[in-house]
């Protein structure tokens, strides 16, 4: 079956430090690969995307590169800051599927001044 | 962005009572629409797939005759939990999106049943 796995939170790291979240995957299908971020008390809103292998989202100083050979799509960001704390969700839909997506558990990401 | 907003944000019932949930595309039309479960420091679970104008497809294990959706227009769709009982308490999250275009997602709705 589809499924996505992500490393557990909360992740706890201070402002200008190194982010890295990963996620890996299993699909049936050739599926395309999504971060979204849920801030407090919103919606979660698309972070970034990949559609193929080796394609690189990219997106607030935040990238993910689309990894077949290791099914991975890792979310890194050179300089966390206190505004990036949020839940961050990888997630995967395959295509002709109708759009349906399919999250890992979330990862709780806490930035401290 | 287009923007999603759902109704009420936050609601209580007793158990054995119904409760709707309305989601709404503010800025435009949404073709398909989707209903997600979440529980606390858990993933998102897909609940059902409507299209305006037809019937939910729902996910293997979902009851459909407990969680009743209806898409009547292009900018609302509706979940009603039906006799609601405590293991119903939850956050509902509904998306939208238009055509093949990107999903928006809504606030959420806390259902607390007592």
């Amino acid at each position: 079956g589809n499924s996505v796995t992500q490393m557990e939170g909360p992740v706890t790291l201070s402002e200008e430090a190194f982010l890295t979240i990963n996620c890996t995957y299993t699909a049936t299908g050739y599926p395309s690969l999504f971060w979204y971020v849920q801030y407090p008390g919103e919606g979660l809103q698309l972070l970034l995307k990949a559609t193929k292998a080796d394609d690189k989202g990219s997106n607030k100083g935040f990238e993910a590169t689309y990894r077949k050979e290791t099914t991975s799509f890792h979310l890194e960001k050179g300089s966390v800051q206190v505004s990036d704390s949020a839940v961050y969700f990888c997630a995967l839909s395959i295509y002709n599927q109708g759009g349906k997506l399919i999250f890992g558990q979330g990862t709780e990401l806490s930035v401290k001044p | 962005g287009a923007v999603v907003s759902q109704h009420p944000s936050w609601v209580i019932c007793k158990s054995g009572t119904s409760v709707k949930i309305e989601c709404r595309s503010l800025d435009f039309q949404a073709t398909t629409m989707f209903w997600y479960r979440q529980f606390p420091k858990q993933s998102l679970m897909l609940m059902a797939t409507s299209n305006e104008g037809s019937k939910a497809t729902y996910e293997q294990g979902v009851e459909k005759d407990k969680f009743l959706i209806n898409h009547a227009s292009l900018t609302l769709s509706t979940l009603t939990v039906t006799s609601a009982h405590p293991e119903d308490s939850s956050f509902y999250i509904c998306s939208a999106r238009e055509r093949e275009f990107e999903q928006y997602f809504g606030p959420g709705t806390r259902l607390t049943v007592t």
